[in-house]
């Protein structure tokens, strides 16, 4: 089945650097991309949407020139967390689809703590 | 706005009893409906969807949901839960003319031996 494997799985750093988060579709070739993030115990709530090649959509409230997303191919889309804060800390989970089988499939996840 | 009602936040019963956990949505039109399931420390798994058709869909690992359209609901049911059923689920909506799942707050279940 389809495979999205996304890296690192947890980050410590340290607050006014950034971090970039991979999201790679392993098998098949993702049109589409999404950027969840999860507070503990709560939701996933969609960050932006990402089209190869295109800048990506970004959810009302949420701030694009600090969550920078790139999806230069149809296997990759990358997140940016620039200059972080502790309140950034979060788990985010990147999610790729090719809309064939409307195979919504996700990554593990990203822990990030910003100290 | 659309959203996702997942009314039981947690739920705790024992192997062998029955699991029904209930998902509401507030949007009108034609909807895609899934239910994910998130063990402990891994990614989300598609348990089951709903497009079309047959109303009561049955997925993975012996679950099924119904969708009862007069309700806007996809309440998700296993007969006989076992303990490795503990996990996280999540109810989603998928506009059928759109793009994004929309979740609910999820519900964690804990089956007890």
């Amino acid at each position: 089945g389809a495979v999205v494997s996304q890296h690192p799985s947890r980050v410590i750093c340290k607050s006014g650097t950034s971090v970039k988060i991979e999201c790679r579709s392993l098998d098949f070739q993702a049109t589409t991309m999404f950027w969840y993030r999860q507070f503990p115990k709560q939701s996933l709530m969609l960050m932006a949407t990402s089209n190869e090649g295109s800048k990506a959509t970004y959810e009302q409230g949420v701030e694009k020139d600090k969550f920078l997303i790139n999806h230069a191919s149809l296997t990759l889309s990358t997140l940016t967390v620039t200059s972080a804060h502790p309140e950034d800390s979060s788990f985010y989970i990147c999610s790729a689809t090719d809309f064939q089988n409307y195979g919504y499939t996700f990554g593990s996840g990203t822990r990030l703590t910003v100290v | 706005a659309q959203s996702v009602s997942q009314h039981n936040h947690h739920v705790i019963l024992s192997e062998a009893a029955s699991l029904e956990l209930g998902c509401n949505y507030s949007y009108g039109g034609t909807v895609n409906l899934f239910w994910y399931v998130q063990y402990p420390g891994q990614h989300l798994q598609l348990l089951l969807k709903y497009f079309s058709g047959d109303p009561l869909v049955k997925g993975i690992k012996g679950f099924e949901a119904e969708f009862i359209k007069s309700k806007f609901s996809f309440n998700l049911r296993k007969p006989s839960v076992q303990w490795s059923d503990t996990a996280e689920y999540f109810c989603a909506v998928l506009k059928a003319a759109g793009n994004k799942l929309t979740f609910g707050g999820g519900t964690r279940v804990l089956v007890k031996p």
